[in-house]
């Protein structure tokens, strides 16, 4: 039962360097999302994938793109990674039931861009 | 505008004391609460969830949450901390908009003395 899974854990770019953080669900659910979280600000959502072959922008969606690639994989793409973008993110999946649905986590990907 | 505030950014209790986490919200309608915890350098694991009934809810690992819809609180609470609760500890409400995203508090770090 791995439930979410992120990769990589850990990533260090350069400014201006492109990445794209992985993360794949195993519990059949449709919807999955992307987070970010800063010091003293929570978890702030960055897109969204209600089901397979949608998404939308959430709160901070600047600088960043998404790809639902099937039901199980849901990717967050930096094109041109910026110092502001340093954050640890989250990605989750939620089970149905319109908004009852509980959202389950990630164990993150801390990226740092110097 | 929904928003969720968790008043004490760091708390330290000693071990064997009881524990209380404030948690206030803002939100139109029933609001569906949860509480989660995150332990250093790990995702975050659901505690406990309110959607509708009992204003007290049961939780993991010993936990408990009381709805006060009066005071739009959330407050979360353990008789007796062990030294494994020192965690961060996030209160969100699930939204009605943006797929069901979760707002979430900024966050209380919970130390705990010997």
């Amino acid at each position: 039962n791995a439930g979410v899974t992120q990769t990589p854990k850990f990533q260090v770019l350069k400014t201006g360097q492109s990445m794209t953080l992985q993360c794949a669900q195993d519990m059949n659910h449709n919807s999955m999302y992307w987070y970010r979280q800063d010091p003293g600000m929570g978890l702030r959502l960055i897109y969204y994938s209600a089901s397979e072959g949608t998404t939308d922008k959430g709160e901070v969606p600047n600088g960043y793109n998404v790809s639902r690639l099937n039901k199980r994989e849901f990717s967050l793409r930096l094109e041109s990674a910026a110092p502001s973008q340093t954050s640890v993110y989250f990605c989750a999946s939620r089970e149905a039931g319109l908004y009852r649905g509980i959202q389950y986590f990630g164990a993150g990907t801390r990226l740092s861009v110097l | 505008a929904q928003s969720v505030t968790q008043p004490d950014i760091h708390i330290t209790v000693s071990e064997g004391a009881s524990l209380e986490l404030r948690c206030n919200y803002s939100y139109g309608a029933t609001p569906y609460l949860f509480w989660y915890v995150q332990s250093p350098g790990q995702g975050l694991q659901l505690l406990l969830k309110y959607f509708s009934g009992d204003t007290l809810v049961q939780g993991i690992k010993g936990f408990e949450a009381e709805f006060k819809r009066s005071q739009s609180s959330f407050n979360l609470r353990k008789p007796s901390v062990h030294w494994s609760d020192a965690a961060e500890y996030f209160c969100a409400v699930g939204a009605g908009n943006q797929g069901g995203k979760l707002i979430f508090g900024q966050g209380t770090e919970l130390s705990v003395k010997p």
